[in-house]
């Protein structure tokens, strides 16, 4: 079935190691975004692409890294996980920048 | 880019009309309107799109005024199941990522 998915639904880590939330989508949407969310707040931008090779930061990108070698594929990176990175992580992507986003069901990471 | 402003939380009975109006002074002329829905545990899910004027899906309706500074999303007799955040969010193709979704607005349907 054509849609976005995301991977792992929950992951538990502990602080200073690497993780990385994997997202996967079927349209060949060009632009594909990352979004955290903490609890009881709405979502904030942390990377977004709008084609394969081309990334760009969001209000908090500190501490994340992206890639985006293939147009289905949007990995996310905790380089050093910290305990303020706990939160739930969507993916979202778009046929284009000014057209609707549609979301996975996220990742739910906690860092101890 | 065009920040936008929406109540924070709204309360409502089955079977009536809600009207959630977002402020967004700074729209700029390439950008349109999107409003969102999430539910608990779950992504946001696209509701409605609009440019100016009045737009009309199957679940909701946009209303835009001429001058684009504000926008009301229109849900026609709500139900339990419209309880939800509702979240207004500016968006352009010279912009896209710099698109802010803010805390949105807690519908609580009541019954």
């Amino acid at each position: 079935d054509a849609g976005i998915t995301q991977s792992p639904r929950y992951k538990i880590t502990e602080t200073g190691r690497q993780v990385t939330l994997m997202c996967h989508q079927t349209w060949s949407h060009s632009y594909m975004f990352w979004y955290r969310q903490d609890l009881g707040h709405g979502l904030r931008l942390i990377y977004y692409s709008a084609a394969a090779d081309i990334t760009d930061k969001g209000e908090v990108s500190d501490g994340y890294v992206v890639s985006r070698s293939k147009t289905e594929n949007f990995p996310l990176t905790l380089e050093s996980a910290t305990r303020s990175q706990t939160s739930v992580y969507f993916c979202a992507s778009s046929e284009d920048g000014d057209q609707p986003q549609h979301f996975g069901d996220g990742t739910r990471l906690s860092i101890l | 880019l065009a920040k936008t402003t929406q109540p924070i939380s709204m309360d409502s009975y089955e079977g009536q009309e809600v009207n959630i109006t977002c402020s967004h002074n700074n729209i700029a002329t390439n950008d349109y309107i999107t409003w969102y829905q999430q539910f608990p545990s779950q992504g946001p899910r696209f509701i409605i799109q609009g440019y100016k004027t009045k737009v009309t899906n199957e679940v909701a309706s946009l209303f835009i005024p001429a001058d684009r500074k504000s926008s009301t999303l229109s849900l026609p007799r709500v139900s339990l199941s419209d309880t939800a955040v509702y979240y207004c969010l500016v968006v352009s193709n010279t912009n896209a990522g710099k698109s802010t979704f803010g805390d949105g607005t807690t519908l609580t349907v009541k019954p």
